[in-house]
């Protein structure tokens, strides 16, 4: 079936500096890919999406590039704020045996920044 | 459209008792999903609604939770005789089919959080 793997956290950053949360998928066929954003006490809310091979999806400064060949769809952004401070989930849709389309998650990566 | 709606926002109970979430879609949205996410870890699928027809459910999911979506708008999630391990955010979502080999993004209520004590 579908599953989604991505880093451990926390990442611990300091305000400006560069972020990376890696984030590998197995599917089959071709699959949408996003990145779901999370402030504490809230539901999820969308912050990316690429829809096939060499897509890059990105908003409010994150991009992420969906590489077939590698089965990724890391997650960046070259300087974060205090604001970014949430946990981030990557996910799938897509096929699935039995024919559903249901969203598959990663396990989620809490980002703290510090100023 | 406000988004997706969930009510209660937060849900107390003793260990034994029933307890029913509601959930309000996108209105233009046909498929609705439960999840159940726990501190720490991502949304894990319960259920899976399309209209009015539950499509298909997780093989972890225990009898004691059934879901409907009679008209195939709102849908109700029911946790009978609760456990402490039944304590989680329940998070529904909505979405509408893809275009050819386009799958759409779920779009996600606040969810429930549940406590039993």
């Amino acid at each position: 079936g579908n599953s989604v793997t991505q880093m451990e956290g926390p990442v611990t950053l300091s305000e400006e500096a560069f972020l990376t949360i890696n984030c590998t998928y197995t599917a089959t066929g071709y699959p949408s890919l996003f990145w779901y954003v999370q402030y504490p006490g809230e539901g999820l809310q969308l912050l990316l999406k690429a829809t096939k091979a060499d897509d890059k999806g990105s908003n409010k400064g994150f991009e992420a590039t969906y590489r077939k060949e590698t089965t990724s769809f890391h997650l960046e952004k070259g300087s974060v704020q205090v604001s970014d401070s949430a946990v981030y989930f990557c996910a799938l849709s897509g096929p699935a045996s039995g024919g559903s389309y249901i969203p598959t998650f990663g396990r989620g990566t809490s980002l703290i920044v510090h100023p | 459209d406000t988004g997706v709606s969930q009510d209660p926002r937060h849900k107390i109970t003793k260990r034994g008792q029933n307890v029913t979430f509601r959930c309000d879609p996108i209105s233009e949205h046909n498929r609705l999903y439960w999840y159940r996410q726990t501190l720490g870890q991502g949304p894990e699928f319960l259920t899976y609604f399309q209209n009015e027809a539950q499509l298909e459910k997780s093989r972890l999911l225990s009898d004691r939770f059934s879901a409907e979506r009679p008209k195939g708008s709102f849908s109700t999630l029911e946790i009978q005789r609760t456990e402490q391990g039944d304590s989680a955010m329940y998070l529904c979502a909505s979405s509408v089919p893809g275009t050819g080999h386009s799958y759409t993004e779920a779009f996600f209520g606040q969810g429930t959080r549940l406590t039993v004590v």
